[in-house]
């Protein structure tokens, strides 16, 4: 398996614009969590989502952030507009607790930049 | 909400030599990771390990979920091994749902 993608691995965007980040989980995973990782707040969880549903949100600063999960092979984090306080890395993950072990696979990251 | 606290924050080592990696919890879980996340970003889960033990080559995981703390060993650490550590316990009654901790930050030495 590749492995849980993100793109794109970087983004630079100006404040006001909107970003799309996109995820795709590994195969047969039915959770899929977004963290967004800032030295200040460390790492923290977003929102995630289990058979494409999300099951919590509460995590997502304002209403600026939205997540879709329209298939099980694919997830997007939209900020819209983006303001300079956005900038952080945004990693997606995914697990398969039905197997018995609930451990996450991280994808490699997104790292934004508002200017 | 649970606290999660990792130590020590920091730790410098020469290659070769051992260390352990400590996290403690406020309240019981049955949900613990520990991460390494590398110098180029990238998050490795090393273990789940919600109690008892477990190996794997170098690295080693101890978690006594009764008295609220896990271990990570590492031992004849390489500079390879160097980059923080995390670990993430579950919160909010979701098994699948973590919060990390801050991290312990390793440099291994040539």
């Amino acid at each position: 398996d590749a492995g849980v993608i993100q793109s794109p691995r970087h983004e630079v965007t100006e404040m006001g614009q909107e970003v799309t980040l996109r995820c795709k989980p590994i195969s047969g995973h039915d959770y899929l969590f977004w963290y967004r990782q800032t030295m200040m707040r460390g790492l923290e969880l977003l929102i995630y989502f289990n058979n494409n549903v999300p099951i919590d949100d509460s995590g997502m600063p304002e209403d600026r952030f939205s997540a879709k999960m329209p298939n099980a092979s694919f997830s997007t984090l939209k900020i819209q507009p983006s303001e300079p306080r956005d900038s952080a890395v945004y990693f997606c993950a995914s697990s398969d607790p039905g197997t018995g072990d609930y451990g996450y696979t991280f994808g490699s990251g997104t790292r934004l930049t508002v200017v | 909400g649970i606290q999660v606290e990792q130590s020590p924050p920091d730790l410098i080592l020469q290659e070769g030599a051992n260390s352990t990696l400590r996290c403690n919890f406020s309240d019981s879980v049955n949900n613990l990771q520990w991460f390494h996340q590398n110098p180029w970003g990238q998050l490795i889960n090393l273990f789940y390990i919600p109690s008892g033990t477990k190996q794997n080559g170098r690295l080693s995981a101890t978690t006594v979920a009764t008295e609220r703390y896990s271990l990570l060993y590492i031992s004849s650490s390489q500079t390879t091994d160097s980059g923080v550590y995390f670990c993430a316990v579950n919160y909010g009654g979701a098994t699948n749902k973590l919060i990390f901790g801050t991290g312990t930050l390793l440099a291994v030495q040539p």
